[in-house]
C-alpha cells in the first residue's frame, strides 16, 4: 500500500540553528499536509501543498513539493524553543484519506 | 473555527468491557471522519474512515468487529472498542474533513484509552 517515508526520526538543535524535515513517498500524492503535535497534544495542521513544484512560505517555516509530488521538505530557519515539537507530514491518499509520515521530533536547546 | 472535540478525554477500563469514544464536529458539518490511534512517541495509524450515513472503511489489520464505527450524523462519529484488552490502551484520535471539499483535516484532542 501507499506509504510515506519520513526522516530523520529525532533532531537536535541549538537555538537559531536551521531545521529540515523530508518526507518521501512511494506514489504520486494528491497533495501533502504538514502538521506539528507538541507533547501531550493533538496535531494541528500548518499547510496544504498541492501543486508540483509549489514552495510555501510561513515566516520561518518553508514548505517544499516536489515536481514528481512524491517528496516533500518542511525548513525551519533560526529555531527558536517555541518549535520544539514532531513534525508530521501526510500524504494525500487516493481516498481522500491521509497516510502519515512517521514524524520528526524537533528538540532545541536554548 | 473548524473545532472538533472528543469524548472522553481518557478513560480507564478493566479487561472485557466495551468503551465508547464520541468526536464531533462543533462548528462544520464533516462528511468524513477519520479515527487514528497513536501509540506512544509513534506517528498516528489510520484505523478507518467514515462515512455519514455508510459504513466505515478500515485499514488492513483492523478488525472491524472489534472497533465498531458509527457516524449517524454529519457531525458525529463514534468509535467502541468491545471486549477491550490492554493491547488496546492508546491515544485515539478522530480527525474531521468539512463538507465544503477542503482536503484539511480537523483533529480532536484525542482519547486516552487505558485497559487494565
Amino acid at each position: 500500500g501507499q506509504q510515506v517515508m519520513q526522516i530523520p526520526q529525532y533532531q537536535h538543535v541549538q537555538e537559531g540553528e536551521d531545521f529540515t524535515t523530508y518526507c518521501n513517498s512511494s506514489t504520486t500524492l494528491s497533495n501533502i499536509q504538514w502538521y506539528k503535535q507538541r507533547p501531550g497534544g493533538h496535531p494541528v495542521f500548518l499547510i496544504q501543498l498541492v501543486k508540483s513544484g509549489e514552495v510555501k512560505k510561513q515566516k520561518r517555516l518553508t514548505f517544499q513539493f516536489g515536481e514528481a509530488k512524491k517528496n516533500s521538505s518542511l525548513h525551519i530557519t533560526a529555531t527558536q524553543t517555541t518549535d520544539v515539537g514532531t513534525y508530521f507530514c501526510a500524504g494525500g491518499g487516493s481516498q481522500g484519506n491521509l497516510i502519515f509520515g512517521k514524524g520528526t521530533k524537533l528538540s532545541v536547546k536554548p | 473555527g473548524a473545532v472538533v472535540s472528543q469524548h472522553p478525554s481518557w478513560v480507564i477500563c478493566k479487561s472485557g468491557t466495551s468503551v465508547k469514544i464520541e468526536c464531533r464536529s462543533l462548528d462544520f458539518q464533516a462528511t468524513t471522519m477519520f479515527w487514528y490511534r497513536q501509540f506512544p512517541k509513534q506517528s498516528l495509524m489510520l484505523m478507518a474512515t467514515s462515512n455519514e450515513g455508510s459504513k466505515a472503511t478500515y485499514e488492513q489489520g483492523v478488525e472491524k468487529d472489534k472497533f465498531l464505527i458509527n457516524h449517524a450524523s454529519l457531525t458525529l462519529s463514534t468509535l467502541t472498542v468491545t471486549s477491550a484488552h490492554p493491547e488496546d490502551s492508546s491515544f485515539y484520535i478522530c480527525s474531521a474533513t468539512p463538507t465544503s471539499g477542503s482536503f484539511k483535516q480537523y483533529f480532536g484532542p484525542g482519547t486516552r484509552l487505558t485497559v487494565t
